[in-house]
């Protein structure tokens, strides 16, 4: 089974649009950390953010906001007021204490289309 | 701050010929991972170090491909002989701690003819 899904392969919007990628994972470890990463159309892996299973806490930064609900196992994140710069391939990511946090669990990524 | 650099960004080579990949980690970082990307698999985690020691090589898919880490600043993943398949991105990533996140280099873009 995968660890980390994300249902959504590919989504376009219009510039200004707000939009929510979803991040289901799946884990038996209480300690865990859920990530964000960017890819951008010239390939490098851009950290966003990292979040430990302890702090449900939602975060935001600027454009971008994370909403983490362990009832539900989601790690969700939304851009709003897209821009075509934010057009890129996200990743979500998982790891475990029981791997001490080394072996990361990347889902299949979503494809973000901010148009013009 | 300098990045994990990686080198070359971009190889071509034909099939059989050795491939050496090479990667610096961020000064100070104690982890060093090799990742492989290709669309049918997505991210593979295919090693890491731990102070220069190797501490899981279960995603070296075949002894073709090897790994090593010299001294804190330097690593190699070398592919020998390389075939076809082996094409896609390699990425090098580096961390502080075991709790902090991995910051990934650009990429190495591999394709083998």
């Amino acid at each position: 089974a995968q660890k980390v899904t994300q249902a959504q392969t590919e989504i376009s919007v219009v510039e200004k649009e707000d939009v929510t990628l979803d991040c289901v994972y799946e884990t038996r470890d209480t300690t865990y950390y859920l990530f964000w990463y960017k890819q951008p159309p010239s390939g490098e892996l851009v950290f966003l953010i990292r979040r430990n299973s302890f702090d449900e806490q939602n975060e935001i930064s600027g454009r971008y906001s994370w909403n983490f609900q362990k009832s539900t196992s989601s790690f969700n994140f939304t851009i709003t007021a897209s821009q075509v710069v934010d057009s890129a391939v996200y990743f979500c990511a998982l790891s475990e204490a029981l791997y001490n946090f080394n072996k990361f669990y990347f889902g299949s990524g979503t494809k973000l289309n901010v148009k013009p | 701050d300098a990045g994990v650099i990686q080198s070359p960004r971009h190889e071509v080579t034909e099939m059989g010929q050795e491939v050496t990949l090479r990667c610096k980690p961020i000064s100070g970082h104690d982890y060093l991972f090799w990742y492989r990307q290709t669309m049918m698999r997505g991210l593979e985690l295919l090693i890491y170090f731990n102070n220069n020691v190797p501490i899981d090589d279960s995603g070296m898919p075949e002894d073709r491909f090897s790994a090593k880490m010299p001294n804190a600043s330097f690593s190699t993943l070398k592919i020998q002989p390389s075939e076809p398949r082996d094409s896609a991105v390699y990425f090098c990533a580096s961390k502080g701690t075991n709790d902090q996140p991995q910051h990934f280099g650009d990429g190495t873009r591999l394709s083998i003819l």
